[in-house]
């Protein structure tokens, strides 16, 4: 039952170093996110993936990349990152099965420092 | 503009008392669902209540309600008898369901503290 798994847990960066979070569910759920929270803000959808093979942008876009290998795995990617990326970042998936009910699995979340 | 508004950054309450979270939502669409999460100092999300913008009855889960008034766009969540348990971070989110959009939006979050 491991539901949501990201790794690492905490990461730190110097400014305009690259880095990739791991996402992978094992629920078979077609659609996956990624969020970052920061402080005062809630979460902000970074990119989402409503089915293997599709990525759309979110709100906060900008400084990110997305990769949808498989059903399963949903990797986000800092190509230069910058202090502004400091955030916690929450992986997450859902059923496409349903009448829009479906909730959102997080995962346990990334802590990541940008110095 | 705001999809989600939470107003109270902070709230206090005494253990076994109810309290009342308030979320109000802004959405022209007449489909949509709202959710409510929490967030303990541990930082994993956990689903609480879930509310359908057709449903005529508030949504309950144990001791979580939904007060879903949907002329005044509001879906406040009610706790009951409050336990030291319930202080967490409390997000009420919204689901769009225009073009099957499957991502939830946000509010800024109610810090809940339960005192004994």
């Amino acid at each position: 039952n491991a539901g949501v798994t990201q790794t690492p847990k905490f990461q730190v960066l110097k400014t305009g170093q690259s880095m990739t979070l791991q996402c992978a569910q094992d629920m078979n759920h077609n659609s996956m996110y990624w969020y970052r929270q920061d402080p005062g803000m809630g979460l902000r959808l970074i990119y989402y993936s409503a089915s293997e093979g599709t990525t759309d942008k979110g709100e906060v876009p900008n400084g990110y990349n997305v990769s949808r290998l498989n059903k399963r795995e949903f990797s986000l990617r800092l190509e230069s990152a910058a202090p502004s990326q400091t955030s916690v970042y929450f992986c997450a998936s859902s059923d496409t099965v349903g009448g829009g009910d479906e909730k959102l699995f997080f995962g346990s979340g990334t802590q990541l420092s940008v110095l | 503009a705001q999809k989600i508004t939470q107003t109270q950054p902070g709230m206090f309450v005494q253990e076994k008392e109810a309290v009342t979270l308030d979320c109000t939502y802004d959405t022209s669409d007449q489909s949509y669902g709202l959710f409510w999460y929490k967030q303990p100092s541990s930082g994993e999300m956990i689903f609480l209540i879930y509310q359908g913008s057709y449903d005529e009855q508030n949504a309950t889960e144990g001791r979580y309600s939904l007060n879903f008034q949907k002329a005044r766009k509001s879906a406040n969540l009610v706790i009951s008898a409050s336990q030291l348990g319930d202080s967490a971070m409390y997000f009420c989110a919204m689901r769009e369901h225009y073009m099957g959009r499957r991502a939830l939006t946000f509010g800024s979050g109610t810090r809940l503290q339960v005192q004994p």
